[in-house]
Formats: C-alpha cells, sequence, structure tokens
C-alpha cells in the first residue's frame, strides 16, 4: 500500500507543451510539498501546502500551478514547458506542528520529466 | 549562500570502514535535523532523525548534532557495499513547514 503515489513515473514531452502530475498521500498527513531535483541531484523545494491553503511558494516561474483539492491530494501543472524544466519532481508530505517527530518528510516516487 | 551545505563527494570507502558525512547550515533557528539517503533513481528516504546536541545512534548509524557550530554529521560504521548511495542532510528551519536540502554526498563503498 503506498503511501506517497505519483502519476505520471516518466513524462516525455516537446517544448511548449503543457503537462500535469497529480500526488496522493494515505498518511493521514496536512501538509504536501512538491520538490524539483536536478540532474546535480539538488532538491529544491517548490510548494507546499497545509490543509489545502498555499503556504510556501517559492520563486517558481508562474507556468507553474499547484492545486489541492484535498489535504490528500496535490497536483502540479505546467505551462509552456520548457528545456530547463526536465528534471524530477517529488511530491512528499508530512504533519504539522511542534512536536520533534510530527515533521518528517515522507516522499513519493518521483516524476521523472524529459522536455524535448 | 546555501541554507545547507555538504561536500558533493564522491567519498569512497572500503567495506567494513567507518563513513563519515558531514553537513553545515545557515539558519540559527533551525529546529530538526534529518539524513535522507538517496539510491540512483529512487526516491530519498529517511535513516535518521536528530532533535538536540550529542549523538544519536540507530544500529550501524549514528548522526551527530552541534548547533553552536551549525553542524550535523552521520556516520555509518562497519560500511557495506549496500550503503553506496547518495546521502542528503535536511534541515527544518523556523518555518516547521520548510524543509532545505544539501545537494548530498555520494558514498561509494568499495567491496
Amino acid at each position: 500500500d503506498t503511501a506517497v503515489s505519483q502519476t505520471p513515473k516518466y513524462l516525455v514531452t516537446q517544448m511548449g507543451n503543457d503537462k500535469s502530475i497529480k500526488c496522493e498521500q494515505n498518511l493521514g498527513h496536512d501538509t504536501m510539498y512538491w520538490y524539483k531535483q536536478d540532474s546535480k541531484k539538488f532538491l529544491k523545494i517548490m510548494f507546499s501546502y497545509n490543509n489545502k491553503e498555499l503556504i510556501i511558494n517559492e520563486t517558481v516561474p508562474n507556468r507553474f500551478s499547484p492545486k489541492s483539492p484535498d489535504k490528500a491530494h496535490l497536483n502540479l501543472h505546467i505551462n509552456s514547458l520548457e528545456l530547463g524544466d526536465s528534471a524530477v519532481y517529488f511530491c512528499a508530505s508530512s504533519s504539522s506542528g511542534r512536536a520533534s517527530g510530527a515533521n518528517v518528510l515522507t516522499f513519493g516516487a518521483g516524476s521523472r520529466l524529459t522536455v524535448l | 549562500q546555501k541554507e545547507v551545505e555538504q561536500n558533493s563527494g564522491p567519498l569512497s570507502v572500503p567495506e567494513g570502514a567507518i563513513a563519515s558525512l558531514n553537513c553545515t547550515y545557515s539558519d540559527r533557528g533551525s529546529q530538526s535535523f534529518f539524513w535522507y539517503r538517496q539510491y540512483s533513481g529512487k526516491s530519498p528516504e529517511l535513516i535518521m532523525s536528530i532533535y538536540s546536541n550529542g549523538d544519536k545512534e540507530d544500529g550501524r548509524f549514528t548522526a551527530q548534532l552541534n548547533k553552536a557550530s551549525q553542524y550535523v554529521s552521520l556516520l555509518i560504521r562497519d560500511s557495506q557495499p549496500s550503503d553506496s548511495a547518495t546521502y542528503l542532510c535536511a534541515v527544518r528551519g523556523n518555518n516547521f513547514n520548510k524543509f532545505y536540502f544539501g545537494s548530498g554526498t555520494k558514498l561509494n563503498v568499495k567491496p
């Protein structure tokens, strides 16, 4: 039973196209994230939602638009894809709060996007 | 300056040796510290978390935290070839929902 699942796992598309990645978690977490991992393995946060509310919006081109219909789902839509968007996009989730054991990130398997 | 810095490696150690991985962070208000392991083509998986100064041991892994020096380390004893992976240091700052990652250290354990 996969805790954080993302679809699709692989996405190959042409420049200028629009694509979406979907994420679902069954851990009962209230916070979900999108991270981008480039070819040098650097994991950079893009967005975070807490209970459907956008709480983190890093410096990301507005071609990227996240949506969270409920706290178990987080989608990422990308318009007008560019070559530099090629990366692995990871969805993650955690439970919020100040307790030291609460905030641990659990990652999905990743979605590898290749823009040609 | 990046929030979390790691030596990218690769770090090569022989099987059975101790591997030592290091990480520094810039935000003095950081609350929690994590080590994730990422195999090639896979997602990061949590191996250790540490929240207070000192050492925390879990099997062959020991995490060490020194908040005064803003330094976190991971020791892997009796290194195995299966430990070969990229190790990512992550720090949770004052914003409890924000996790910053280092760029990872690639570890090679040679049989």
